[in-house]
């Protein structure tokens, strides 16, 4: 079965650079949700989005800005990196129309940014 | 402050046993329980879910229980297999649009679960 695709699975910055983090949720799913993780630290909710508007915002700083697009796919955008960046992102989706179950979130990869 | 807490960093049970793994939770809000499985440089894998209108949902060796008075919730594995080794996250999700998931999950800290020989 198709799962959730993250791209790029790692990624190299410098401080102050930007990054586009890319992810493709499985067919049919609506709805899209981004997380941080940290070393040693439990996922970190930073903001969804159903149907191509923002759903509901965690704890994403406001450098960062993300987006889903017409095709469902979604991107994180990350401007003036710092070193506490380096991290972890998921991308997740879910069905939300099929209700309690919607809470289910399947969870890609990841992409592993590392910022210097 | 930490909403969903694994009280326990790491866990350790032999082979063909009982595995429990647990979940303390504070906010009342939350009305969805789910677990993940996970390996290092993977994501997290679902494994099961519970709603709070239940108090127990059962898939194959996985059953999770659920105490609501208490915001407690529980994962029984068994058999507890090799394969089984791995960071188990519990997680909580609040009451979202027209009661289907649009809220970010809260994760626990994890669990590491190493099953023996």
């Amino acid at each position: 079965a198709a799962g959730v695709i993250q791209s790029p699975r790692h990624l190299i910055k410098e401080k102050r650079e930007t990054a586009t983090l890319k992810c493709y949720p499985i067919p049919r799913h609506d709805t899209v949700y981004w997380y941080q993780q940290g070393p040693g630290q439990d996922p970190q909710f930073l903001i969804s989005f159903y149907e191509k508007m923002q759903s509901d915002k965690g704890s994403i700083p406001d450098r960062f800005s993300a987006q889903q697009f017409s095709d469902y796919h979604s991107e994180l955008n990350m401007s003036s990196l710092e070193l506490g960046d380096s991290a972890l992102y998921f991308c997740a989706s879910s069905l939300r129309t099929s209700g309690s179950a919607g809470n289910e979130q399947f969870f890609g990869p990841g992409t592993r940014l590392t910022v210097l | 402050d930490q909403q969903v807490k694994q009280n326990s960093p790491s866990l350790s049970v032999q082979e063909g046993r009982i595995s429990i793994l647990n979940c303390d939770y504070t906010n009342s809000m939350f009305d969805y329980f789910l677990w993940y499985k996970k390996y290092p440089a993977e994501g997290p894998t679902f494994l099961i879910s519970i709603s709070s209108i239940k108090d127990k949902n059962e898939d194959g060796r996985f059953t999770v229980f659920l105490n609501k008075s208490a915001k407690h919730l529980s994962l029984h594995i068994v058999p507890s297999q090799p394969g089984d080794s791995a960071v188990y996250f519990c997680a909580a999700a609040g009451r979202g649009y027209s009661g289907g998931g649009a809220d970010g999950l809260t994760f626990g800290k994890g669990t590491h679960l190493i099953i023996q020989p």
